[in-house]
């Protein structure tokens, strides 16, 4: 069955330090991968996405994810963090056989320490 | 770009109630879509729309819920009886052709006293 693996519910980063947030997914074929973020009581933004081509993907908010098929995963990355960053981050994946419908992973909430 | 909208945002009513959401999407956006989100959870999906034409309800979904979008623009999600378990929020997104990569709203909060 498709699926996505977020091992860490929690992750606790001091501010500027560097991020990494895990992400494994399940499925046959190349998907689609995705990470969105949401702040406390908002809707979800897009970070970053990834359909073909480089598999380091560049996004929004000084973020950039990396696709490594022999893994199966499309961790997160962050050089270094700011308060701001604080927040939940999702991964999310899709495949044209599945009509493009979005796989959740459970979340990582990111807690900055001061 | 306006972004996806929702209204309202947030939304108290007794339990019994009927209530009606309204998102409207990105234009030229053909895919809409409706979640669901309880604390400390993912977005649950509930149903999508590709232009007016309803393509998938998820099999969870009581038959109290209905989602409209009859001129493949504007969408609303009415939950008929709410019960104390439809608190939630609800999301919208919408989605460009080809790659359907979903935009989301600010959420509908959702209180059902």
């Amino acid at each position: 069955a498709q699926s996505v693996t977020q091992p860490d519910i929690h992750i606790t980063v001091s501010e500027g330090a560097s991020l990494e947030l895990r992400c494994n997914y399940s499925y046959g074929a190349t998907p689609y991968l995705f990470w969105y973020v949401q702040s406390p009581g908002q809707g979800l933004q897009l970070l970053l996405k990834y359909f073909s081509g480089d598999t380091l993907v560049q996004g929004i908010k000084g973020f950039e994810a990396e696709f490594k098929r022999s893994q199966s995963s499309f961790n997160l990355r962050k050089p270094s963090v700011h308060w701001s960053d604080a927040a939940e981050y999702f991964c999310a994946v899709a495949e044209e056989d599945s009509n493009y419908q979005l796989i959740w992973g459970a979340g990582t909430k990111l807690i900055i320490k001061p | 770009d306006t972004g996806v909208s929702q209204d309202p945002r947030h939304k108290i009513t007794k339990r019994g109630q009927n209530v009606t959401f309204r998102c409207d999407p990105i234009s030229e956006h053909n895919r809409l879509y409706w979640y669901r989100q309880t604390l400390g959870q993912g977005p649950e999906f509930l149903t999508y729309f590709q232009n007016e034409a309803q393509l998938e309800k998820s099999r969870l979904l009581s038959d109290r819920f209905s989602a409209e979008r009859p001129k493949g623009s504007f969408s609303t999600l009415e939950i008929q009886r709410t019960e104390q378990g439809d608190s939630a929020m609800y999301l919208c997104a919408s989605s460009p052709p080809p790659t359907y990569e979903q935009y989301f709203g600010p959420g509908t909060r959702l209180t059902v006293t």
